[in-house]
């Protein structure tokens, strides 16, 4: 079973505006990676931020993760065309030796 | 890119025939591991490596083995494929474990069993 879910499952924008990518998780955990996926390749690993860690930044990248509410988004702000991908997020157990993927969003941002 | 190279990267086999995925890293990370990724179900955990010959199962285990030899070298095999492991196989590796370090994973396998 998938321990994150992702929200929205598709979103679509144009170049220029921020996108906002919701996971939601149901256990505690250690920390929370989420990564870009794009057509035809792996993964790629984009943050991580630890269960003590409200906040986040990495470039145009805004990660929150609120345990309270077992909830964390990202915010990519001015979209580029080149953001077109697949967003996943992923929870490390408390034990540290998973990550439990959830379903993932896929983003288009339009030129 | 971390140096990880997945071989084949694309199979087509019949029902009941046996299958080795291999994974192979440059970067001497510690940690490896198997994920299949499946429309409508993400990444799912197949089996994981903390070390030579030290493996462990992960969500998805049902049907299919592992070994690593050597630190470089992480073996996926499918001991008698079935249709339902039709998917898209990717491997990973972590310098430690998931508490302190993100993954870096390879371009995949596309694996077709019919």
């Amino acid at each position: 079973s998938q321990q994150g879910e992702e929200d929205p499952q598709a979103l679509s924008i144009q170049e220029g505006e921020n996108a906002t990518m919701n996971c939601s998780y149901k256990t505690s955990i250690n920390n929370l990676q989420w990564y870009r996926q794009n057509s035809g390749r792996g993964l790629v690993h984009l943050i991580l931020i630890r269960s003590n860690e409200r906040e986040k930044h990495s470039g145009r990248l805004r990660v929150t993760l609120d345990t309270s509410k077992k909830s964390s988004s990202l915010l990519i702000t001015a979209s580029r065309a080149a953001d077109t991908a697949s967003y996943f997020c992923a929870t490390a157990n408390n034990a540290g030796n998973m990550l439990t993927f959830g379903g993932g969003t896929r983003l288009m941002v339009k030129p | 890119d971390a140096g990880i190279t997945q071989s084949p990267r694309h199979k087509v086999t019949e029902t009941g025939t046996p299958v080795t995925l291999r994974c192979h890293q440059t970067e001497n990370h510690r940690y490896m591991y198997w994920y299949r990724q499946d429309p409508g179900h993400g990444l799912r955990l197949i089996h994981y490596s903390y070390g030579v010959k030290d493996t462990d199962k992960g969500e998805v285990s049902d049907g299919y083995s592992v070994s690593r030899s050597k630190t470089e070298d992480f073996l996926l095999t499918l001991e008698s494929a079935t249709s339902s492991q039709t998917s898209v196989y990717f491997c990973a590796i972590s310098e430690s474990s998931v508490s302190n370090q993100p993954q870096h994973f390879g371009d995949g396998t596309r694996l077709s069993i019919l």
